[in-house]
């Protein structure tokens, strides 16, 4: 087995500050993806990557970054983070393309005051 | 666009008695199907993963699709307090190259 481990767990940010998310994988899985999680709705993909430098945008890139380094870490940046903005954003990866099952991490907790 | 919708928004279930759950989609053409489980501050757990019409079984949990309903539902059987947690539908879209996903619906089970 394997397993994904999201970094920080939680982070308070301040209005129009940056913020870097991180994300590392041990399945030597090739795909990896960022989404956010609002309360009381499902998942939205913000940025996926299929091999190690790629990037895809999803649903809701606008405001964020995202840089696969190496294939086993994913990093997602906020480019300015929104006041009153509270979300969990989950990574997740997969051994290959979009029919193949994803694999989640525990999430980090934003909010920004 | 594929849609997918979760009905109820969240359900209470007595220990040991059957928690079934709804999910619709908007597509009939997919042919992958996801039920995923999150335990508060946890990630997604994987729990079925269904691929044709009829049911599947892993363990407790059995997927009952059908496509022609544009429906796939969960039942739960002997729930424990611990299945409390999110439940999320999610369909493979091979067109748009995603999973789209439910908005959950919550199950507590009382002991």
């Amino acid at each position: 087995g394997g397993i994904i481990t999201q970094t920080p767990k939680f982070l308070i940010g301040q209005e129009g500050q940056k913020l870097t998310l991180k994300c590392q994988q041990n399945f030597n899985h090739d795909t990896m993806y960022w989404y956010r999680q609002d309360s009381g709705k499902g998942l939205r993909l913000i940025y996926y990557s299929i091999t190690e430098n790629d990037l895809q945008k999803g649903d809701l890139s606008e405001g964020y970054d995202a840089s696969r380094e190496k294939k086993s870490s994913f990093s997602l940046t906020v480019t300015s983070a929104q006041k009153n903005e509270m979300a969990v954003f989950l990574c997740a990866s997969s051994i290959s393309g979009t029919g193949d099952t994803q694999y989640f991490g525990p999430g980090t907790r934003l909010l920004v005051l | 666009q594929q849609k997918v919708q979760q009905s109820p928004e969240s359900l209470t279930v007595s220990e040991g008695a059957m928690a079934s759950l709804n999910c619709t989609f908007s597509d009939g053409t997919s042919n992958n199907f996801r039920w995923y489980r999150q335990h508060s501050a946890k990630g997604l757990e994987v729990l079925v993963s269904i691929f044709s019409d009829g049911e599947k079984e892993e363990g407790r949990f059995t997927a009952h699709l059908n496509r022609a309903n544009l429906h796939v539902s969960l039942h739960i059987r002997e729930p424990q307090p611990s299945d409390s947690a999110v439940y999320l539908c999610a369909v493979v879209n091979y067109n748009q190259g995603k999973l789209i996903f439910g908005q959950g619906t919550k199950l507590s089970i009382k002991p």
